[in-house]
């Protein structure tokens, strides 16, 4: 099994909702990614999950909140969100942390998230 | 600040060759990487450099300058089904990727 597989696919959700995405790999990869990516802009890094422990969150709001069950496992669990917040969201996955080799991500094909 | 730029969009015909460049500013480098993404679908990797120099991988071919802070991603035989965006991104010296924007490539019959 080679892929990262997301759901839902296309989400929406009023600014009072609380809904969450999903993300999982079967690669035995240790390393798990969130990116928000907005149309014809890059992919903006959210979270990094390092086994099992979050190591990088980048300033992102508390409304998104992410968990990590397991090594297989990545959520996002979204509150109380913005209209501009409505983006594809991306996951990934690499063998390991930042610190070594090529370290590949590899990405789902994301959740497109529409917030009214 | 650290600077990815690549073209917003180029255009091709199918059976000739493309090359879409990318130019960095970053906080150091430890790797550049480019990527593919078909519309609606996962980024896919293409290539990863170093070493300055050239890296071959069947009609795809990446080249890197780390004193110039450049790379290009060379397309050959252009088939329909390239067309996507390609995205650049550069490891800085934190290690972090640094993304540009991507360059959609349309082809042509």
């Amino acid at each position: 099994d080679t892929e990262v597989t997301q759901t839902p696919k296309h989400l929406v959700m009023g600014m009072t909702n609380k809904k969450s995405l999903k993300c999982e790999q079967h690669m035995g990869h240790r390393a798990m990614y969130w990116y928000k990516q907005k149309a014809k802009k890059p992919p903006e890094l959210m979270f990094v999950y390092s086994y099992e422990k979050l190591s990088i969150n980048e300033s992102v709001p508390s409304r998104f909140s992410p968990e990590c069950p397991n090594s297989s496992l990545l959520n996002l669990h979204l509150h109380a969100l913005q209209p501009e917040d409505s983006a594809l969201y991306l996951c990934a996955s690499s063998q390991q942390g930042s610190y070594s080799g090529a370290n590949v991500l590899t990405f789902g094909a994301g959740s497109r998230l529409t917030v009214l | 600040g650290q600077n990815i730029d690549q073209p917003t969009e180029m255009t091709a015909t199918e059976g000739a060759i493309v090359q879409i460049n990318c130019t960095y500013q970053t906080s150091g480098f430890n790797g550049l990487f480019w990527y593919q993404q078909h519309a609606g679908e996962a980024p896919t990797f293409l290539s990863y450099n170093v070493l300055d120099g050239l890296e071959e991988k069947g009609r795809f071919s990446s080249f890197l300058s780390r004193s110039k802070g450049y790379s290009y991603l060379l397309l050959k035989e252009l088939q329909m089904k390239d067309s996507a965006s390609y995205l650049c991104a550069v490891r800085d010296s934190n290690y972090q990727l640094i993304w540009g924007a991507g360059t959609k490539l349309i082809i042509k019959p």
